[in-house]
């Protein structure tokens, strides 16, 4: 099991450019999130689909971000343009949804650490 | 909406030592579930131990172990025989039982090991 793939594993590019952060989902989940995690406001959910279909993205800070899942096995992060304020570790997680308020474990990808200069 | 509050910034533990690191929570709601995750230099987010609010009973994962009490909407976490590759962040989580399958982090608590 190769577990939550992200990439790339760190970003550096500067403010106005368009970021495109990548992840692969355990094969079989069907939940996808999306979080990010800075020094001043921790972990905090973007946005989170359900079998492809975005279900929360209130988290999604303003309209330079976008997220897709186009398949089961594919989502994408975009952010355009970048501002320095969107530093931070970008990290994916997936998980297998049944019920809603089933008991289930959020597996993590390494994370994409972005520097916005 | 829901919090999560974290109040030790930082702590430290001998080797060996047992060490208890503090959560608790803000929620209207009476089903909901409870989470410890570890996040060492790695960066990688790594689950301990997780609690249904249903149970009564504190879940236990050999060396790791929580004192749930709903009623004062505490969830602490305590380390046995604490071991050098215990050091890492530490994050208590909230999730509804409601709909939406969302963590929501407090903000962390960072365990230092003492050799």
């Amino acid at each position: 099991d190769a577990g939550v793939i992200q990439s790339p594993r760190h970003e550096v590019t500067e403010m106005g450019q368009e970021v495109t952060l990548r992840c692969k989902p355990i094969s079989g989940h069907n939940s996808l999130f999306w979080y990010r995690q800075t020094m001043m406001r921790g972990l905090e959910l973007l946005i989170y689909f359900n079998n492809n279909v975005p279900i929360d993205d209130s988290g999604m800070p303003e309209d330079r971000f976008s997220a897709k899942m186009p398949n089961a096995s594919f989502s994408t992060l975009k952010i355009q343009p970048s501002e320095p304020r969107d530093s931070a570790v970008y990290f994916c997680a997936s998980s297998v949804f049944r019920l809603a308020g089933d008991a289930y474990e959020q597996y993590f990808g390494p994370g994409t650490r972005l520097t916005v200069t | 909406a829901q919090t999560v509050t974290q109040s030790q910034p930082e702590m430290s533990v001998q080797e060996a030592e047992t060490v208890t690191l503090s959560c608790t929570y803000d929620t209207s709601e009476s089903d909901y579930y409870l989470f410890w995750y570890k996040q060492p230099p790695s960066r990688q987010m790594i689950l301990v131990i997780r609690q249904e609010a249903y149970k009564q009973q504190n879940a236990t994962e050999n060396r790791f172990s929580v004192n749930f009490q709903k009623a004062a909407k505490s969830f602490s976490l305590k380390i046995s025989d604490s071991q050098l590759g215990d050091a890492a962040m530490y994050f208590c989580a909230y999730k509804s039982n409601f709909g939406n399958e969302k963590l929501t982090f407090g903000t962390g608590t960072r365990l230092t090991i003492i050799p």
